[in-house]
């Protein structure tokens, strides 16, 4: 398998719920982000890991808990989220997190919270 | 703070016509802009890209071009084909990993 893929595609909670939405890229990156896409809105840039370090943390609520064991996978675990909160969620990886490289997006996971 | 906007929230073109997509920004250090194409269902896939030493920088089928004067970024589709019709937004980096994003075009091909 290549590029970088998600999982859950779809995904519904209800707000008590915890799950955790899972990534993977396969392209040898060393940084993986999350982006949270509403609808009319622009990409919003939650997390950034690079070498497996945490280098961003865009004023995410704790509800949003990041986990990054190894350059390849990017977890994202939620609970006690809110109907707000549901969104399309991308992971995206590229070469580093220092030097502007393009993004390379998986496909997302539609994320509906009830 | 920083503000990547299109002109245009829908495109309607022709099958076989040209389409130009624009994207203004507001931060004159931003040095790299890439277009990206979303389509339904999927998440966004990179066009092309151009670093601000270039004004014109062409693909297969595509041209982005940078005004750097009027900070305004474009991107020109030839012959386009009803598989080009997607979402199509800009994003501009100044360095780093933060990018900022534009809200989209709604680009529709009619065949």
């Amino acid at each position: 398998e290549t590029g970088v893929t998600q999982t859950p595609r779809h995904l519904v909670m209800g707000m008590t719920n915890k799950k955790s939405l899972k990534c993977e890229q396969h392209l040898g990156h060393n940084a993986m982000y999350w982006y949270k896409q509403s609808a009319k809105k622009p990409l919003e840039l939650m997390f950034v890991y690079n070498f497996k370090e945490q280098t961003e943390n865009n004023s995410v609520p704790s509800r949003f808990s990041p986990e990054c064991p190894n350059s390849s996978h990017l977890f994202l675990h939620l609970h006690t989220l809110q109907p707000e909160d549901s969104a399309l969620y991308l992971c995206a990886s590229s070469q580093d997190a220092v030097s502007a490289y393009e993004q390379y997006f998986g496909p997302g996971t539609r994320l509906t919270v009830t | 703070g920083e503000s990547v906007g299109l002109h245009l929230p829908t495109l309607s073109v022709q099958e076989g016509d040209n389409s130009i997509i624009n994207c203004a920004y507001s931060n004159s250090a931003s040095d790299y802009f890439i277009w990206y194409k979303q389509e339904s269902g999927k998440g966004p896939q990179f066009i092309i890209d151009i670093r601000s030493n270039m004004d014109k920088r062409q693909g297969q089928r595509v041209t982005v071009l940078l005004n750097k004067t009027v900070k305004h970024l474009s991107l020109q589709i030839a012959a386009t084909q009803p598989g080009d019709s997607a979402v199509y937004f800009c994003a501009e980096n100044e360095g780093g990993n933060q990018f900022y994003f534009g809200t989209g075009t709604s680009l529709t091909v009619i065949p």
